[in-house]
């Protein structure tokens, strides 16, 4: 199984700024995806990580909001851009093995509050 | 596409008595599933998987029931334990992405 750390866990932010989390899996894996968990509801998938090239955004969801970097094989970042209250919300990095046929890991997730 | 709702079914049991989770599926050209275990503050945590070719796999103390006719998925945990308590999520493998059912909140009675 894949290990998958983000970072930061948690942080507060101010409406109109931007924030990066950071993610990263202890091992080689072919696919990584963004999820979004708002209060009291399930997941919601921003989008695929493809590295290398653009992310594939899910109905929705925007690359002008929610650019995503994937560089190698192990890392990627969500940025939330221009951030309003309605954002607070648990970001969650996730990846599949790399035969790309088993279950989906997750990391502990970034819980952003925006004030 | 998204999962809407406003707040998690929830789910009650006595401990050690048996519980059903349920969750329907929206694609039925999903060939693979997941249930997950999310306890608060942490992220989803595998808990069974079934491909589509079957309707029935069993772990240590849940089994996971797939009826694709009427695209619905069960889980089964044998002897509630109060550790049990978490909120519970299907997922669906449509290609290469995974999407997830609303979710039941578990609670076990001591």
């Amino acid at each position: 199984s894949a290990v998958i750390s983000q970072k930061p866990s948690r942080d507060i932010c101010q409406r109109g700024t931007s924030l990066t989390i950071q993610c990263q899996v202890d091992s080689q894996v072919t696919m990584m995806f963004w999820y979004r968990q708002q209060p009291g509801q399930s997941l919601t998938l921003i989008a695929t990580a493809n590295q290398g090239s653009e992310a594939t955004y899910e109905s929705g969801f925007v690359i002008d909001k929610f650019p995503i970097s994937r560089p190698n094989l192990t890392f990627s970042t969500l940025t939330v851009s221009n951030m309003s209250p309605e954002d607070s919300s648990i970001y969650l990095c996730s990846a599949r093995d790399r035969t790309n046929t088993g279950e989906l890991f997750f990391g502990e997730g970034s819980r952003l509050t925006v004030l | 596409g998204e999962s809407v709702g406003l707040h998690l079914p929830t789910l009650s049991v006595q401990e050690g008595d048996n519980s059903i989770i349920n969750c329907a599926y929206s694609n039925s050209a999903s060939d693979y599933f997941i249930w997950y275990k999310q306890e608060s503050g942490k992220g989803p945590q595998f808990i069974i998987d079934i491909r589509s070719n079957m309707d029935k796999r069993q772990g240590q103390r849940v089994t996971v029931l797939l009826n694709k006719t009427v695209k619905h998925l069960s889980l089964q945990i044998a002897a509630t334990q109060p550790g049990d308590s978490a909120v519970y999520f299907c997922a669906e493998n449509t290609g290469n992405q995974f999407y997830f059912g609303t979710g039941t909140s578990l609670t076990v009675i001591p």
